[in-house]
């Protein structure tokens, strides 16, 4: 089973508008870390936002925000106000265990094109 | 701010010669990684290295595969004999002990191999 699942290759969205990208996880592990990069088309990968397992409230960092559903064992990303600077692919990726050795796991990705 | 720098951007190389693909992490990071990326496909994860020894590696990570951290400052990914399939984008990460969450990826390194 794959441990990310990201079901949506690509997503529009208009600018200053809201947009959701979806990522579902698969873990039996009770700690583990969720995290969301992007990676523009110059291909750097640029971090985003994490949400710990155990973090009650969903993560925020300015326009981002990760819906959390623990039970779904989902972790949406959410870009508020959407700019043209967003078109760029988006990763979900997670870490089991809390040991930063751990290997990330990756999903294949989101690409987003914010129109004008 | 401080950023892991990867050297060379773009290699080249013929099957079957070694590479080694350069990293420079954040200085004050404990946690290395190399990760690599093909073409249109997802990241994924090769190795993880601390106190100059492999903490993990994945399937992909055989003996063709091997990091070292030669000086105080370098973090390198050998790769003995290329293979076509070896062209990738390769990105260094590390992480700094005791933050839980986050690693801080370098720029990549695109490997062609023909």
């Amino acid at each position: 089973a794959q441990k990310i699942t990201q079901t949506q290759p690509g997503m529009f969205v208009q600018e200053k508008e809201a947009v959701t990208l979806d990522c579902t996880y698969d873990t039996s592990d009770q700690s583990y870390g969720l995290f969301w990069y992007k990676q523009p088309s110059s291909g750097e990968m640029i971090f985003l936002i994490y949400q710990g397992s155990y973090d009650e409230q969903n993560a925020t960092e300015g326009r981002y925000s990760l819906n959390f559903q623990k039970a779904r064992k989902s972790a949406n990303l959410v870009i508020s106000a959407s700019q043209l600077g967003d078109s760029a692919m988006y990763f979900c990726a997670m870490r089991e265990g809390m040991n930063t050795g751990n290997q990330f796991y990756f999903g294949t990705g989101t690409s987003l094109t914010v129109i004008p | 701010e401080p950023e892991v720098t990867q050297t060379p951007s773009h290699q080249v190389t013929q099957m079957g010669q070694e590479v080694i693909l350069r990293c420079v992490p954040i200085s004050n990071h404990l946690y290395f990684y190399w990760y690599r990326q093909i073409l249109g496909q997802k990241v994924e994860f090769l190795v993880s290295f601390y106190n100059n020894e492999i903490s993990e590696k994945s399937e992909i990570f055989d003996d063709q595969f091997s990091v070292e951290r030669p000086d105080g400052s370098n973090f390198t990914l050998k790769i003995r004999s290329t293979k076509l399939e070896d062209s990738a984008m390769y990105f260094c990460a590390s992480s700094e002990f005791g933050t839980l969450y986050e690693q801080y990826f370098g720029p990549g390194t695109r490997l062609t191999v023909t």
